[in-house]
């Protein structure tokens, strides 16, 4: 059972630039969580979703971010315009249920 | 405002000691409580949890212990190793909602 797939590992992207980034959850695991990791600090909270359902997008910035998880295929988020403060390491994590988490290796995004 | 709070971002021990880390929450509706551990450009991989019906939970070197009137857990290892070192980060969840990170206790074990 392979563990949850983030892909790109790493992805630079210009200012004004679109990033997509792609989580596979674990086989079987139905909730998805996002993070990020800002230099220096901790894990943050952005959104929960489950299968085409958000469920809790508490921790996302109002303007540019965006999350989806659709039926068939891994959960992406979304990130438009990037500015240099969006730079960070975005991890994503998959849970068959409340309340452990498996997380990927993340993805670390680079605006340049 | 942040629930979880790790006041200590480092933690140097000798190898053979024990590492005791620390972690204090701010919401009494947290009702269990996670260790996570992680290697520089990994992700974080679950250590140990225990739910707030319990104060100790233990596995093996590792040991969590939650003191509920004082919202303050703590994670003891005994005997560290080198391979321990890695950043530590405690999380608390309430009634099936997300997970609220602290920001983390670099650990260092050295020889």
């Amino acid at each position: 059972n392979a563990g949850v797939m983030q892909n790109p590992r790493h992805l630079v992207r210009r200012r004004g630039q679109e990033a997509r980034l792609r989580c596979s959850p674990m086989k079987g695991h139905s909730h998805v969580y996002w993070y990020r990791q800002l230099p220096e600090e901790g894990l943050k909270f952005m959104v929960y979703l489950q299968k085409e359902n958000i469920i809790d997008e508490s921790g996302m910035p109002k303007e540019r971010f965006s999350a989806e998880f659709p039926k068939e295929g891994p959960s992406i988020l979304r990130i438009q315009q990037v500015v240099r403060g969006d730079s960070a390491a975005y991890f994503c994590a998959s849970s068959p249920d409340w309340p452990e988490a498996f997380f990927g290796q993340g993805t670390r995004l680079t605006v340049v | 405002d942040q629930q979880v709070k790790q006041n200590s971002p480092s933690l140097s021990v000798q190898e053979g000691r024990i590492s005791i880390l620390n972690c204090d929450y701010t919401n009494s509706m947290f009702d269990y409580f996670l260790w996570y551990k992680k290697y520089p450009a990994e992700g974080p991989t679950f250590l140990i949890s225990i739910s707030s019906i319990k104060d100790k939970n233990e596995d093996g070197r590792f040991t969590v212990f939650l003191n509920k009137s004082a919202k303050h857990l703590s994670l003891h290892i005994v005997p560290s190793q080198p391979g321990d070192s890695a950043v530590y980060f405690c999380a608390a969840s309430k009634n099936t909602d997300k997970l609220i990170f602290g920001t983390g206790t670099r650990l260092q074990v050295f020889p």
